[in-house]
C-alpha cells in the first residue's frame, strides 16, 4: 500500500534554531498538506500546497513557516526560528483529487518536534 | 465547512458492535462525510467515506439517513486494537487544491476485555 513517509520521526531543537521537516507524499498525488497536533489537542491545519504554490494557509502559518517542494518528490516544512510553543507532532498528508469521492487524505506517521 | 458534533468518549468491550453518531445539521448538498481514526502518536487514517444511504468496507459501515443531518460509523466486533480517536469530517473537495480537513475533538473509543 502506498504511504506518506516523514523524516525525522523525532527532532529536538533549541529555541531560535531553524528546523526542516521532510515528507515524501504518495507519488501520483497532487495536493499536499501540513498539519500539527500539540499534545492532547486537536489536529490543526497549517497549509495546503498545489501546483507548486500555497493554496491555503491558517493563521498559525505565519512568516516563521515556509513550505517547499524542491525536487518533485520531497515536500518540506521549514520553521525559521523555533519557539517553545512550536513543540508538537507535525503531520504531512497528501490527496489525489480535489473534489467529491476519493478525497481521502493519506497521512504520514509524523515528526515529533521538541523545542527546548 | 459543516460543523460536526460527536460524543467525546465511548467505552466498549471486545466483540461488541460500536456505533458512533455524528451530527452535521448544516451539511451542504455537495458535502461528503468522512471518518478518520487516530492512534496515539500516529497520523489520522482514513476509514470510510459516504454521501448517502449505507457504505460498507472491510473495516466499518457508514449509515447516512435520507436527510443527511447525521451519520453513524459502525465498527463490528471491536477489539482492543480499535481503541483510538475517531473523527467525523464533513466537506467537499474545493477547487484550486483546497480540501482542507478540519478536525474536531473526535470521539475517544476505549475498548476493554
Amino acid at each position: 500500500e502506498p504511504e506518506v513517509t516523514q523524516t525525522p520521526s523525532h527532532q529536538v531543537t533549541q529555541m531560535g534554531q531553524e528546523v526542516i521537516l521532510r515528507c515524501v507524499p504518495i507519488s501520483n498525488h497532487l495536493y499536499f498538506y501540513w498539519y500539527r497536533q500539540i499534545l492532547g489537542q486537536k489536529v490543526e491545519f497549517l497549509v495546503s500546497f498545489y501546483n507548486n504554490e500555497i493554496s491555503e494557509k491558517s493563521e498559525i502559518f505565519d512568516d516563521q513557516f515556509s513550505v517547499e517542494r524542491p525536487d518533485g518528490s520531497n515536500f518540506t516544512l521549514k520553521i525559521r526560528s523555533t519557539k517553545l510553543e512550536d513543540s508538537a507532532m507535525y503531520f504531512c498528508a497528501s490527496i489525489l483529487t480535489s473534489g467529491g469521492r476519493g478525497t481521502e487524505a493519506f497521512f504520514g506517521q509524523g515528526t515529533r518536534l521538541t523545542v527546548v | 465547512l459543516a460543523k460536526t458534533t460527536q460524543p467525546i468518549s465511548m467505552d466498549s468491550y471486545e466483540g461488541q458492535e460500536v456505533n458512533i453518531t455524528c451530527s452535521h445539521n448544516n451539511i451542504a448538498t455537495n458535502d461528503y462525510i468522512t471518518w478518520y481514526q487516530q492512534f496515539p502518536s500516529q497520523g489520522p487514517r482514513f476509514i470510510i467515506q459516504g454521501y448517502k444511504t449505507k457504505v460498507t468496507n472491510e473495516v466499518a459501515s457508514l449509515f447516512i439517513p435520507a436527510d443527511r443531518k447525521s451519520s453513524t460509523l459502525s465498527l463490528p466486533r471491536v477489539s482492543l486494537s480499535d481503541t483510538a480517536v475517531y473523527y467525523c469530517l464533513v466537506g467537499e473537495g474545493l477547487t484550486g487544491g483546497g480540501n482542507k480537513l478540519t478536525f474536531g475533538t473526535g470521539t475517544q473509543l476505549k475498548v476493554e476485555l
